[in-house]
């Protein structure tokens, strides 16, 4: 049983261009969480989403920002015309039901995002 | 929950303990967690406390919560390379799914 996998490890992307995220949860799960971390600070929340809905967007930035989660395939965090602030390492994580309590809870490895 | 604070650094010898602090300002705070995360590697959960409990012990892990100063701790026993990592210290309040996470403690054991 695979666990969350996140693609890219790192990606590289210059001002203004846009940047994609993907995260497949681990097998049977439908709920996934992406979080952010900037530099030398804790994790935060980003997104929640099941199949095909946003449950909880409240912490993605209003403008630029944007997931999804399709019936079919991973789920995507797309990021537009970025900047350098948003360089961060963006962490994805599923669980198999509502509760997104801890030890319920599996992290990718996370995506490594750097703008030049 | 909102703050989480840790101190970013902790330097031990093999073998001895470690010791890593983590206070929150959430008094409604029901679990929480200490994340460990090697390089290159996701967040793993290494073990979690409910707030009812004061301690929990886990083989070389032991938990202490103090509810009255909000401040967690995990001490590792008989520190080993192995143990090398950034260790996270999370919370999360009753009927919420968002945790709230401290800035990493990067450990680092030496010979």
């Amino acid at each position: 049983n695979a666990g969350v996998m996140q693609n890219p490890r790192h990606l590289v992307r210059r001002r203004g261009q846009e940047a994609r995220l993907r995260c497949s949860p681990m097998k049977g799960h439908s709920h996934v969480y992406w979080y952010r971390q900037l530099p030398e600070e804790g994790l935060k929340f980003m997104v929640y989403l099941q199949k095909e809905n946003i449950i909880d967007e409240s912490g993605m930035p209003k403008e630029r920002f944007s997931a999804e989660f399709p019936k079919e395939g991973p789920s995507i965090l797309r990021i537009q015309q970025v900047v350098r602030g948003d360089s961060a390492a963006y962490f994805c994580a599923s669980s198999p039901s509502t509760d997104g309590r801890g030890e319920k809870l599996f992290f990718g490895s996370g995506t490594q995002l750097s703008v030049l | 929950g909102e703050d989480v604070e840790q101190s970013l650094f902790l330097s031990v010898r093999e073998g001895d303990s470690s010791v890593i602090n983590c206070t929150y300002t959430d008094s409604s705070s029901t679990y929480l967690y200490w994340y460990k995360q090697e390089p290159g590697a996701g967040l793993q959960l290494l073990t979690y406390i409910f707030s009812n409990m004061d301690m929990k012990q886990d083989q070389r892990l032991t938990v202490l919560l103090n509810k009255k100063d909000k401040h967690l701790s995990l001490r590792i026993a008989d520190t080993q390379t192995g143990d090398s990592a950034i260790y996270f210290c999370a919370e999360i309040s009753p009927g919420d799914y968002k945790l709230s996470f401290g800035a990493g403690t990067t450990v680092t054991v030496r010979a």
